[in-house]
């Protein structure tokens, strides 16, 4: 069975600010984990993934995750947020033996000016 | 070039009537994707299909709830019965194959079920 927790509803942040966007996951083999980003009306965009090899993946619009084997978490970040980065988030994991991925619950970024 | 095409992109109808969705993946994409989106909940998986491969049907809610994928190519997902509880965005999405890749969503379409 694969699963994941997206534990914010919602995250706050300033313009200029670092952001993190938190994720966790449950698999019983080895984990392939995706984040997408959804604007309002439209449909979900591919930011980036994880595979295999590199723990820190690089993205679209300057995001980036950190895989974490051992807290089993593909946190997202971004050095500096934009007003534009305010969105909705989903992380999703698929099992390796899996076609389907799991998406999570959703985290709302709201980025202030 | 065209991304996944659904239409229409908002369907209102009265309880009890059979609807049908339609998604157009991405030319040459072997997998496609029926997820639905409810307020709140996140990305619920419904169906899979792959190449000719017998679909996944394992996250159907219910016998009212079927799809078609023809020739390989354009999927439709069929309601029968509205219930206002299916009231939510039904997101269609597409993938070259069945490796790690990423999916290709549509706009989706908003069903209202009054």
């Amino acid at each position: 069975a694969q699963s994941v927790a997206q534990p914010e509803d919602q995250v706050n942040v300033a313009e200029g600010n670092p952001l993190t966007v938190k994720c966790t996951y449950s698999v019983s083999g080895n984990p392939y984990l995706f984040w997408y980003v959804q604007y309002p009306n439209r449909g979900l965009q591919f930011l980036l993934k994880y595979i295999t090899g590199d723990n820190l993946v690089k993205g679209s619009y300057g995001f980036e995750a950190e895989f974490n084997k051992s807290q089993t978490s593909f946190h997202l970040k971004k050095p500096s947020a934009l007003v534009s980065d305010s969105a909705l988030y989903f992380c999703a994991v698929r099992d390796g033996g899996s076609y389907i991925p799991t998406f999570g619950r959703g985290t709302s970024l709201i980025v202030h000016p | 070039g065209a991304g996944v095409s659904q239409s229409p992109s908002n369907k209102v109808t009265e309880k009890g009537k059979d609807v049908e969705l339609r998604c157009d993946p991405i030319s040459g994409h072997t997998a496609l994707y029926w997820y639905r989106q409810s307020l709140g909940q996140g990305l619920e998986f419904l169906i899979y299909f792959q190449g000719n491969s017998a679909p996944d049907k394992s996250g159907l809610p219910s016998d009212r709830f079927s799809a078609e994928r023809t020739g390989g190519s354009v999927s439709t997902l069929t309601i029968q019965r509205t219930q206002q509880e299916d009231s939510a965005v039904y997101l269609c999405a597409s993938s070259l194959a069945r490796g790690p890749e990423k999916l290709f969503f549509g706009s989706g379409t908003q069903l209202s079920v009054l």
